[in-house]
């Protein structure tokens, strides 16, 4: 159990175009959902805390009108990359939670940004 | 503020040999820690954590950890080594919040 997929796993768009990455948690609910953001040798940066039906909580530094969330159900959570740019290339990663005192985080399998 | 270390960028060990990857942690109150291991181009998998309990945990694939409070470490263990362990290895911290704090990561090498 606990298992979570992303949907793509590798996209590549052109600089101004908008990109929508999918995390589903397959068969758990999940309470709450989490966006990181790693690049190349290094450690997974936390983009955002996505709750269901509520609005995302970005870290500081993550332009929110750049990365949209929607965490529209207990299963679904996007992340929309919009008006991409070369620098948004990178490894995106969520991590779904179950239950409201879980500290342990299902990682799904990331997706590959490459913006030409 | 929750941190976490993992002082060393890279370990390499023979094949059968016992194999340690370090980190240390900083939080107020009770910590919450994770092991996860990364293959490339993959997500994040769970190893093992300790929440509460005794100090020796044991997880996945043969991997332990031992919390030490008093040093305020967490590191990683395992008694024989296998080429296919060769990954990326992170600690992360968790605390009142359910955010993780993760380390800079340790590559694992493990020569046949």
């Amino acid at each position: 159990g606990a298992v979570v997929s992303q949907h793509p796993s590798r996209v590549i768009c052109k600089s101004g175009t908008s990109v929508k990455i999918e995390c589903r948690s397959l068969d758990f609910q999940a309470t709450t959902m989490f966006w990181y953001r790693q690049f190349p040798k290094q450690s997974l940066m936390l983009m955002a805390t996505s709750n269901e039906g509520s609005k995302a909580t970005y870290e500081q530094g993550v332009e929110k009108d750049k990365f949209l969330i929607n965490h529209a159900s207990l299963t679904l959570s996007t992340l929309t990359v919009t008006s991409a740019h070369p620098e948004d290339s990178s490894f995106y990663i969520c991590s779904a939670t179950r239950g409201t005192k879980s500290y342990e985080q299902y990682f799904g399998p990331g997706t590959r940004l490459t913006v030409t | 503020a929750q941190s976490v270390a993992q002082p060393e960028d890279q370990v390499n060990v023979a094949e059968g040999n016992p194999l340690t990857v370090k980190c240390t942690y900083s939080v107020s109150g009770n910590p919450y820690l994770f092991w996860y291991v990364q293959y490339p181009n993959r997500g994040l998998q769970f190893l093992l954590k300790y929440i509460t309990g005794d100090n020796l945990v044991k997880g996945s694939y043969g991997f332990e950890a031992e919390f030490n409070k008093s040093q305020t470490s967490f590191h990683l263990k395992k008694p024989s080594a296998l080429v296919s362990d060769s990954a990326l290895y992170f600690c992360a911290v968790g605390g009142a919040t359910n955010k993780l704090i993760f380390g800079t990561g340790t590559l694992l090498a493990v020569q046949p």
